[in-house]
């Protein structure tokens, strides 16, 4: 079955740098996302990208994040500036319509230090 | 505001037996998808289960099967003949065009 791909599976990073988590969606899917969960917590929804744009975003996702699919089929989420509360797993997935089944990617731990 | 409640923290089941995790949710759509994901200590999320809103059949797969009660705005999935593999997190979720709504999650203890 495809897989959706992440990279790294984990990144540490100092409070105040940049970092980008790539991910490499299924070829045929159309929707795209970035989700993000605090051990033992809830999976929280940051961000859709649909028609190379976002389509739309949660409170979590301010102007320190951003997203981009810069040679259509990379996917980015870059955090500008890290905080120690973005330490979380940050999961990628896909869809090939609205509303339909996600594939996930087996996700990035980020650790803030 | 969409929401998905799943309200039991933790169950635990005795391997072979039966178990029944709740989730509802809330929405004001007609057409939607609902899901249970697994997530094993090894935090990968898998797909257990997906019903179809305007479906009023039941979906199954293998030892696990739902309860769709739309009208109710209720979800619940129903794990046959435990396994100790059955063992992890099941998250429910509603899925909508742009953005898929999870429940916080219950954790299931199987016992040998």
């Amino acid at each position: 079955e495809p897989e959706v791909t992440q990279t790294p599976s984990h990144q540490v990073t100092q409070m105040g740098q940049e970092v980008i988590l790539r991910c490499v969606p299924i070829s045929n899917h159309l929707y795209f996302y970035w989700y993000r969960q605090i051990l033992g917590q809830k999976v929280e929804f940051l961000v859709s990208f649909y028609n190379n744009e976002i389509s739309e975003k949660s409170e979590i996702f301010d102007d320190q994040f951003s997203v981009e699919r810069p040679d259509g089929s990379n996917f980015t989420l870059k955090i500008r500036s890290t905080k120690l509360e973005d330490s979380a797993m940050y999961f990628c997935a896909g869809s090939l319509e609205g509303n339909e089944k996600l594939f996930f990617g087996s996700g990035t731990q980020l650790s803030v230090l | 505001a969409q929401t998905v409640t799943q309200s039991q923290p933790e169950m635990s089941v005795q391997e072979a037996e039966t178990v029944t995790l709740s989730c509802t949710y809330d929405t004001s759509e007609s057409d939607y998808y609902l899901f249970w994901y697994k997530q094993p200590p090894s935090r990968q999320m898998i797909l257990v289960i997906r019903q179809e809103a305007y479906k009023q059949q039941n979906a199954t797969e293998n030892r696990f099967s739902v309860n769709f009660q739309k009208a109710a705005k209720s979800f619940s999935l129903k794990i046959s003949d435990s396994q100790l593999g059955d063992a992890a997190m099941y998250f429910c979720a509603k899925s909508g065009t742009y953005k898929y709504i999870f429940g916080t999650g219950t954790r299931l203890k199987v016992l040998a």
